[in-house]
């Protein structure tokens, strides 16, 4: 069974503040891991895709990626209310398993204005 | 460019009440998913195709058919509807080859009574 971990929160941040979300992963051959943002009773949004180790910016995100420690994460600086909603992280399996996504339960997150 | 549209967006089924969920995308995506997202849990995969004519199981399943006669088309059916089921269904495409995260359809909220 491939899993993919996450803190299922809530994580409570104020305006203005970093939130950190955070991921781990059990298969060692995984290449690609997305981030979605889903608001509720929505379906997921893609926001980020990261496959070299370190960092990719993108806005006010940034994806962490570190294969040795098989962790992902997500920053978001200045987080706003509208932020507010549950992160999925997804890690893409191998070729030799379909290269289908695995997804976390979800992070939820709520910024407080 | 729709996307992927999924027909109905909600429907109620009694126990053992058979229906087909429809997905359709207009983006000449080879790869198609279905997902099940019970509240609180992450994305499950039901079945997935590679192509028109190729389908597999994903992590769940049992109680589901597919077919993919067509690239554009890949219906759900639910055969002898369970309380089990009730849940909400994404279905999902992407790109074949490279890294591309997945384009997801509205969902259609399903409940059985």
């Amino acid at each position: 069974q491939k899993e993919v971990e996450q803190n299922s929160g809530p994580l409570s941040v104020p305006e203005g503040a970093i939130a950190s979300l955070n991921c781990t992963y059990s298969d060692r051959g995984s290449q690609s891991f997305f981030w979605y943002r889903q608001y509720s009773g929505k379906s997921p949004e893609l926001i980020m895709f990261i496959y070299s180790n370190g960092d990719k910016e993108d806005g006010r995100f940034t994806a962490q990626l570190n294969k040795a420690s098989q962790y992902v994460s997500l920053l978001i600086r200045d987080s706003q209310p509208s932020d507010s909603a549950t992160y999925l992280c997804a890690v893409q399996l191998p070729m030799e398993y379909g290269n289908k996504l695995v997804f976390g339960a979800g992070t939820i997150l709520r910024v407080k204005s | 460019n729709a996307g992927v549209t999924q027909t109905p967006k909600f429907r109620i089924l009694k126990i053992g009440q058979s229906m087909t969920l429809q997905c359709t995308q207009d983006m000449n995506h080879n790869y198609m998913y279905w997902y099940r997202q019970d509240p609180g849990m992450g994305l499950k995969l039901i079945y997935y195709s590679v192509g028109a004519g190729i389908t597999d199981k994903g992590e769940v399943p049992n109680g589901y058919n597919v077919s993919r006669s067509t690239t554009e088309d890949f219906p759900l059916r639910l055969e002898l509807a369970a309380p089990s089921q009730t849940s909400v269904y994404f279905c999902a495409s992407r790109k074949t080859g490279g890294t591309y995260g997945y384009t997801f359809g509205s969902g259609t909220r399903l409940t059985v009574v």
